[in-house]
């Protein structure tokens, strides 16, 4: 099982918005609504900040939202705050047989 | 307050065993799902299988089917990853999760599990 495909960067200045793309296949984003993403700071621990696609866990800001059309699903920051400074990885259901897989991770620079 | 506590920092030699716990606080331990994520120095993250505490349903992704063992002891809220022969590859930081179901998504993550391999 591949992992997702996510650029290695984004970047983009306060009160700005940013996008993350996450392509796979049919077999994974594009075969089953169970998209996720995680932001992680250095040496911490992932968060989930997106689930189910487009649901956001209580506490996580409006700002985060995600998206998914075909085999690509997307994370949005919108008015990037210098606390949004972090990786962001995706993920995606693959089924009972292939399980589970991140994506390649998108490191995020407010400037 | 959801808490998954993990076991401290591990320094072991090649072909050692080992076994890291997790253990879940603050929610229902047997009704839902605990997973294992890796996170290779410097790497992405990958799931490496989950468990349901409730039966002990146990998934593995392919790529770590027949290299790890993932098993929990509900009485006392604890889930564990463990090896039988370690390599210097298996150097990486691990991660326990607890997942409201089977798909995959992590709603919280222990704080990691630093294992180091070397001879």
């Amino acid at each position: 099982q591949s992992a997702l495909t996510q650029p290695p960067s984004a970047s983009g200045s306060p009160g700005q918005s940013v996008t993350i793309s996450c392509t796979g296949t049919s077999s994974d984003v594009g075969g089953y609504n169970y998209v996720s993403w995680y932001q992680q700071h250095p040496g911490k621990a992932p968060k989930l900040m997106i689930y189910e696609v487009s649901k956001r866990p209580s506490g996580v800001p409006d700002r985060f939202s995600g998206s998914k059309s075909g085999n690509t699903a997307s994370l949005t920051v919108s008015g990037l705050q210098a606390e949004d400074e972090a990786d962001y990885y995706c993920s995606s259901y693959a089924g009972s047989n292939n399980f589970g897989v991140f994506g390649t991770g998108t490191k995020v620079t407010v400037l | 307050e959801v808490q998954l506590v993990q076991s401290g920092a591990e320094v072991k030699k090649p072909g050692e065993s080992l076994k890291i716990s997790c253990k879940g606080s603050g929610y229902s331990f047997t009704s839902y799902w605990i997973g294992w994520v890796r996170q290779m120095p410097g790497k992405g993250l990958e799931w490496m299988g989950i468990i349901y505490p409730g039966d002990s349903d146990t998934r593995y992704s392919p790529s770590f089917q027949g290299q790890v063992t993932i098993s929990a002891d509900k009485s006392i809220s604890t889930a564990y990853l463990q090896w039988s022969s370690l390599k210097a590859s298996d150097t990486a930081m691990y991660y326990c999760v607890k997942a409201p179901t089977a798909m995959v998504e992590a709603d919280y993550w222990g704080q990691g599990t630093l294992v180091t391999v070397s001879s």
